[in-house]
């Protein structure tokens, strides 16, 4: 079945640059989407249609997509930006679905 | 204020039966597609199901199909999931959600299912 694959953590210095990637073979083809999550919150949308970002996320946070991967980058990260980071995207055919990464927990320390 | 407000979670024994509802306020529920994304205990997100904006088509994970069945009342602005013969592996908080169009995405407030005996 289809996968998208993210690193299970990422760590920076507040200030540093965090850099978050959503490997997947039909990512060339398919928007990824990106979602962040604090401990028991719901998921918020901070990056949709690979580079576009919602009104209301800080401008530190930017997509990019290139092939197979696509990446969520946070420039100058914050402490208040620490938290799990999903990738979604969709599977197009007969049985048309959803997935989601496995998750990157994120540490700004 | 655009909300989803969900209920009907709680303990069921395995083998059973239970309806999840999201009531939709606030924005244009009709005009969305809905999923629905389970998260079991100390887990990521699992999408579980989604239902087209007219209720005309249903998709579903590997995990749930032939067990559970998404569906709409677009007059009463509420998305359903109707899950049965569950199992230990069911037990998740389970979240509404809209489609993601434009940059607009709403997220119900979780509702946890925990399948014991």
């Amino acid at each position: 079945s289809y996968e998208l694959t993210q690193p299970p953590s990422v760590s920076v210095s507040p200030g540093q640059t965090a850099r978050i990637t959503c490997s997947g073979d039909a990512l060339p083809k398919k928007y990824a989407y990106w979602y962040q999550q604090k401990s028991g919150q719901a998921p918020v949308l901070v990056i949709y249609e690979d580079i576009k970002r919602p009104s209301g996320i800080p401008q530190r946070f930017s997509g990019s997509s290139s092939g197979t991967v696509a990446t969520l980058t946070i420039s100058g990260a914050q402490v208040e930006d620490e938290g799990d980071y999903y990738c979604y995207s969709t599977v197009s055919g007969a049985n048309e679905r959803g997935v989601f990464g496995g998750g990157t927990r994120l540490t700004v320390l | 204020q655009m909300h989803l407000v969900q209920s009907g979670g709680g303990k069921v024994q395995p083998g059973r039966s239970l309806r999840l509802s999201c009531a939709a306020s606030g924005f244009a529920f009709r005009t969305y597609g809905m999923h629905w994304v389970r998260q079991a205990p100390g887990k990521g997100l699992e999408w579980v199901a989604v239902i087209w904006d007219d209720g005309s088509k249903k998709y579903y994970a590997d995990s749930v199909r032939g067990r559970f069945t998404i569906s709409r009342d677009n007059s009463k602005n509420t998305l359903y999931l109707q899950m049965t013969t569950l199992r230990v592996e069911d037990t998740a908080v389970y979240y509404c959600t809209s489609a993601a169009v434009g940059d607009k995405n709403y997220w119900g407030q979780g509702a946890l299912v925990t399948v014991s005996s």
